[in-house]
């Protein structure tokens, strides 16, 4: 059975740093695209970026380029997102999810990690 | 960036009813559009994939048809469990962009 298993609920203060992790399961981690989709409280789905496990090729969305940065270590299955320095609008629930093989839309998702910072 | 506007933002529906929401691309995308289903407090889940392709072990009551800039999905029978927000995604190009989603609520 695929999974995808987000490490738990963090609350940050403005400038801190923060990497969230994101560990597949139940099938060969290092050759599924891995994206990360950030949604805002009360707000829609956004695209960050995704991540090829097998050899990290990344691309991010130009909004976020820059403001995080997402990686993946292929031989614990687990890819991560991370602040250098949060803000208060960084706070949002924050979704890793598996990139079908042959196309981009996602067919598995973790159970998404809430990210709170507040001072 | 591809913008994707899907109307109507809200839809209030009865159990057993037909329910269609549209999603219409700011340029040509071909098929390259996909339809996620969120409930609350949960992760979105994806429904149908190149426009029309129902994702495994997903509902044949759901379809979902288009291409170019105008697509549909649709709900050929609405049930209690299928209250929820729905997102289209195009896949088209970089960067991925998301619709801002249909909140369908039980009439």
């Amino acid at each position: 059975e695929v999974q995808l298993v987000q490490s738990g609920a963090e609350v940050k203060k403005p400038g801190e740093s923060l990497k969230i992790s994101c560990k597949g399961s139940g099938y060969t981690f290092s050759s599924y695209w891995i994206g990360w989709v950030r949604q805002m409280p009360g707000k829609g789905l956004e695209w960050m970026g995704t991540i090829y496990p097998g050899d990290s090729d990344t691309r991010y969305s130009p909004s976020f380029q820059g403001q995080v940065t997402i990686s993946a270590d292929k031989s614990i299955s687990t890819a991560y997102l991370q602040w250098s320095s949060l803000k208060a609008s960084d706070t949002a629930m924050y979704y890793c999810a598996r990139r079908k093989v042959s196309s981009e839309e996602f067919d598995y998702w973790g159970q998404g990690t809430l990210v709170t910072v507040s001072s | 960036d591809i913008q994707l506007t899907q109307s109507p933002s809200f839809l209030s529906a009865s159990v057993g009813d037909r329910v269609t929401i549209t999603c219409r691309a700011s340029q040509g995308i071909s098929s390259y559009l996909a339809w996620y289903q969120q409930k609350p407090g949960k992760a979105p889940e994806l429904l149908i994939y190149a426009a029309s392709t129902l994702q495994s072990g997903v509902p044949s009551r759901f379809s979902g048809s288009g291409s170019g800039t105008e697509f549909t999905l649709t709900i050929s029978s609405l049930q209690p469990e299928d209250f929820a927000t729905y997102y289209c995604q195009q896949v088209s190009s970089f960067p991925l962009t998301f619709g801002g989603g249909t909140k369908v609520e039980i009439k």
